[in-house]
């Protein structure tokens, strides 16, 4: 069984670029989320995707888009970055229709704006 | 909206002792879940432990348990012998199943975290 991927590991950009982030999730799984860590916090919940539409979003504006194909894998997009979109990203897969839904994370990718 | 608190920042245990994590929660739901989740420095999350709040028996793995007080909205982890890989943070979430802007989501909100270290 694989486990949940994210590419990149690192990443560095400068204010106002665009960048995307992936993940592929792990096999059987039919939904992604999506959480940004800032240094020293708990993750915070951007949305989700379930059947490739989005099933619920966190308190994040319009900037932070995403996307999920039919192979279940998913991107998340980020728009004019900011200084404060420095984080480590984290994707999580999982399969609500398998009772209650753990979510299984990547490693992250970690994101520097310049 | 869910809040999760940790009051506990940082922690160290020696190694093969006990220690236990707090965590409160405020939320006026009734049928949700908790979670411990364990980020070592290598940084991937993993599951700890889960408890459903419809149970009143507290979840147990292994070394791990929990004191699952549902009137006071309290979750706290106990981690029994304490090994040197146990080093990580530790986070304290909560689901509430079908919450969120689209039916079926699974939202997990998730506390600040404790840094445990496991003293040799």
């Amino acid at each position: 069984e694989t486990g949940v991927t994210q590419s990149p590991t690192h990443l560095i950009k400068t204010r106002g670029q665009q960048v995307t982030l992936r993940c592929s999730s792990q096999s059987g799984h039919n939904t992604v989320s999506w959480y940004q860590q800032a240094l020293g916090q708990g993750p915070q919940f951007i949305f989700q995707y379930y059947r490739e539409e989005e099933n619920g979003r966190g308190n994040f504006p319009p900037r932070f888009s995403g996307l999920q194909f039919p192979n279940y894998s998913s991107e998340l997009n980020v728009n004019a970055l900011e200084l404060d979109d420095s984080a480590l990203y984290l994707c999580a897969s999982s399969s609500p229709g398998q009772g209650m839904s753990e979510q299984f994370f990547g490693p992250g990718t970690r994101l520097t704006v310049l | 909206a869910q809040t999760v608190t940790q009051s506990q920042p940082e922690m160290s245990v020696q190694e093969a002792e006990t220690v236990t994590l707090s965590c409160t929660y405020d939320t006026s739901e009734n049928n949700y879940y908790l979670f411990w989740y364990k980020q070592p420095p290598s940084r991937q999350m993993i599951l700890v432990i889960r408890q459903e709040a419809y149970k009143q028996q507290n979840a147990t793995e292994n070394r791990f348990s929990v004191n699952f007080q549902k009137a006071a909205k309290s979750f706290s982890l106990k981690i029994s012998d304490s090994q040197l890989g146990d080093t990580a943070m530790y986070f304290c979430a909560f689901m509430v199943p079908g919450v969120g802007s689209g039916a079926g989501s699974y939202q997990l909100t998730f506390g600040k975290g404790t840094k445990l270290s496991v003293i040799p």
